[in-house]
């Protein structure tokens, strides 16, 4: 049931462009993108749900494809303060139960 | 309180002892899960409460492992007789409901000698 991430990782001068990917095998009722920088808490960037609602922040875009069950996180003109591990997690489309299960994460690192 | 709260911080425990974890989640928060990460990898699944439904418990790694949730409050995650593959960080989240973001607490920096 967790979700595959790609790339594993990806290094990036500033202002350039990335994309992280997310698939799943099961039909799936919404997608979450998290952030872990070093020692710290995973922190909240993007939800999608099924039917195509997303709620999170305004500087971070991501689509969801729900025929295909794949979601990607896109992030442009990198700044240096976008370092860090990128989780997705996906709850599945399931009556009685929808636990939030975690891919691996992508290492997402920036350089000056 | 302002944010989910986990204690300890850290934990230091030998080979074979039992280990209680707390979470305090935010209030009003129905969803709460337990995640374990270790070093350099990825957040794995351990446990799920939602509201007063039965958790699901499909991601404790053994009998050794268990966790409770009084009502929509404070959840224990305890690990009896410790082994050293245990180490790890012990990571508590909340949130509203299904389908809204998790609040994730420092978590429990747990070492097994």
């Amino acid at each position: 049931q967790q979700p595959v991430q790609s790339p594993q990782a990806v290094i990036l001068r500033e202002g350039e462009d990335a994309v992280i990917n997310c698939s799943s095998s099961k039909a799936l009722y919404s997608v979450h993108w998290y952030r872990q920088k070093h020692g710290e808490a995973p922190v909240f960037l993007m939800i999608l749900l099924k039917g195509g609602e997303q709620k999170g922040h305004e500087k971070i875009s991501a689509s969801f494809n729900e025929k295909k069950q794949q979601s990607s996180l896109y992030l442009t003109a990198s700044q240096l303060s976008y370092s860090g591990t990128y989780f997705c997690g996906t709850e599945i489309d399931w009556e009685y139960g929808n636990k939030l299960v975690f891919g691996a994460g992508t290492i997402l690192r920036v350089k000056s | 309180g302002a944010g989910v709260s986990q204690s300890p911080s850290n934990k230091v425990t030998e080979k074979g002892k039992d280990v209680e974890l707390r979470c305090d989640p935010i209030s009003g928060h129905t969803a709460l899960y337990w995640y374990r990460q270790r070093l350099g990898q990825g957040l794995e699944f351990l446990i799920y409460f939602q509201g007063n439904s039965a958790p699901d418990k499909s991601g404790l790694p053994s009998d050794r492992f268990s966790a409770e949730r009084t009502g929509e409050s404070v959840s224990t995650l305890t690990i009896q007789r410790t082994q050293q593959e245990d180490s790890a960080v012990y990571l508590c989240a909340s949130g509203r409901d299904r389908g809204e973001k998790l609040f994730f607490g420092s978590g429990t920096q747990l070492s097994v000698l």
